[in-house]
């Protein structure tokens, strides 16, 4: 039978509005978190970080805003641009295992229209 | 600096052949990672290496996938024998001393098992 892949959600916006990804974290001890963006063909690239001991983080044109009590992470882009199409993942951190491991959730894909 | 190296961008093999897939890490950092990234589970952690050591093996998939870290500046990932569910995009990614760092990632190689 067919296979059936991850399906990506996607965020398809207009440039110069302003996007934002949310993503739900699944380790409640989890204590530092990533956004990557992802172009085709690429790997991973860093965006913003963010620790747990912190519920808001800015960047150029970028933000992170963390909701420990229900585990949920977004990010915030400022005048989107078509730049900005790609796929952007969360990363967390489970700290819990004593040592880097980094999960990442499974992606939103971001359409930018001139 | 160059980045996170990785060789080769693209492999095409047949099934029952051996993979080696190659990275050289950022200099100075002293964490590596092997990740697989396909259309079905997203991307998964293989394997993570602390001062070339292998401190979480638990992603690996199975007996076929091995990996070394001979020294601070060079890993590989074997397949053999590797096999048509093998084929993905396999990201190299290294970090800084410490638990809550960021992962830089490399381009990926693009495997191809027939």
């Amino acid at each position: 039978g067919e296979s059936v892949g991850l399906h990506l959600p996607t965020l398809s916006v207009q440039e110069g509005d302003n996007s934002i990804i949310n993503c739900a974290y699944s380790n409640s001890a989890s204590d530092y978190f990533i956004w990557y963006k992802q172009e085709s063909g690429k790997g991973p690239q860093f965006i913003i970080d963010i620790r747990s001991n912190m519920d808001k983080r800015q960047g150029q044109r970028v933000t992170v805003l963390l909701n420990k009590t229900v585990k949920h992470l977004s990010l915030q882009i400022a005048a989107t641009q078509p730049g900005d199409s790609a796929v952007y993942f969360c990363a967390e951190n489970w700290a819990n295992t004593g040592f880097q491991k980094l999960v990442f959730g499974t992606g939103t894909r971001l359409l930018v229209s001139p | 600096d160059a980045g996170v190296i990785q060789s080769p961008r693209h492999e095409v093999t047949e099934m029952g052949q051996e993979v080696t897939l190659r990275c050289k890490p950022i200099s100075g950092h002293n964490s590596l990672f092997w990740y697989r990234q396909t259309m079905m589970r997203g991307l998964e952690l293989l394997i993570y290496f602390n001062n070339n050591v292998p401190i979480d093996d638990s992603g690996m998939p199975e007996d076929r996938f091995s990996a070394k870290m001979p020294n601070a500046s060079f890993s590989t990932l074997k397949i053999q024998p590797s096999e048509p569910r093998d084929s993905a995009v396999y990201f190299c990614a290294s970090s800084s001393e410490g638990v809550n760092e960021k992962l830089f990632f490399g381009s990926g190689t693009q495997l191809s098992v027939l």
